[in-house]
């Protein structure tokens, strides 16, 4: 089974920073890699797929890149509305596997 | 617009069973994988089981694999989850979840999900 394992696990930051968090696989998985936004109370939301494809509707200051095991998602400057958990998954093969998360604190 | 809409969370004693359902709208539900994932109260997710959009192919995570079984009528446009000898470990939100792709993908849409809480 892949194990994904994201770092930080939670991170403090201000608006308008650029904040990026980092997901690893305990093997390669080429690019079937998607990043997810949970508020909480709420359904987690797709951000990125295939490890750097943004998702309809999401704002251009999320960014993701990698390939094989070392992935990041990257937020170019950080807005009110992104202070959540964010969650790696992978799809590459069954069972999926998400990382743990990375709290995004307000400083 | 896509809808997911999850039913069936409730208290159970620990070995009873539970029956989730998650009825699917605005999109051509028969053409779709489809997943569910679970979240322990404070916890991360949990990816627990996905069926291909045929249904003719099913996957479980090992922590569930024997005592959970999705399946999906594509007919009633709705997804299951039938969960037997439930255990306190097995109290969450479950949220079903479109995936990308017939047989695979990540969950482009998602419903809000259902408790279910496993306590005597």
């Amino acid at each position: 089974d892949i194990q994904m394992t994201q770092s930080p696990s939670s991170v403090s930051a201000s608006v308008g920073d650029r904040v990026t968090i980092t997901c690893r696989a305990s093997q390669g998985i080429s690019n079937w890699l998607a990043w997810y936004q949970q508020k909480p109370g709420k359904a987690p939301k797709l951000l990125i797929y295939a490890a750097s494809s943004l998702q309809t509707g999401v704002p251009s200051r999320f960014s993701g890149s990698g390939s094989g095991t070392d992935f990041t998602l990257t937020i170019s400057s950080l807005q009110p509305e992104d202070f959540a958990t964010y969650y790696c998954q992978q799809a590459y093969s069954f069972p999926y596997s998400f990382g743990q998360g990375t709290e995004l604190e307000n400083k | 617009e896509v809808q997911l809409v999850e039913s069936g969370g409730g208290l159970v004693q620990p070995g009873g069973s539970l029956r989730l359902s998650c009825a699917a709208s605005g999109f051509t539900f028969s053409s779709y994988a489809m997943s569910w994932v679970r979240q322990a109260p404070g916890e991360g997710l949990e990816w627990v089981s996905t069926i291909i959009h045929s249904g003719g192919s099913t996957y479980h995570a090992d922590s569930v694999k024997g005592r959970f079984t999705i399946s999906r009528d594509n007919s009633k446009d709705t997804l299951y989850l039938q969960m037997n000898s439930l255990r306190a470990e097995d109290t969450a939100v479950y949220y079903c979840a479109r995936l990308t792709h017939h047989s695979y993908g990540y969950g482009d849409y998602w419903g809000q999900g259902t408790l279910v809480t496993v306590s005597s």
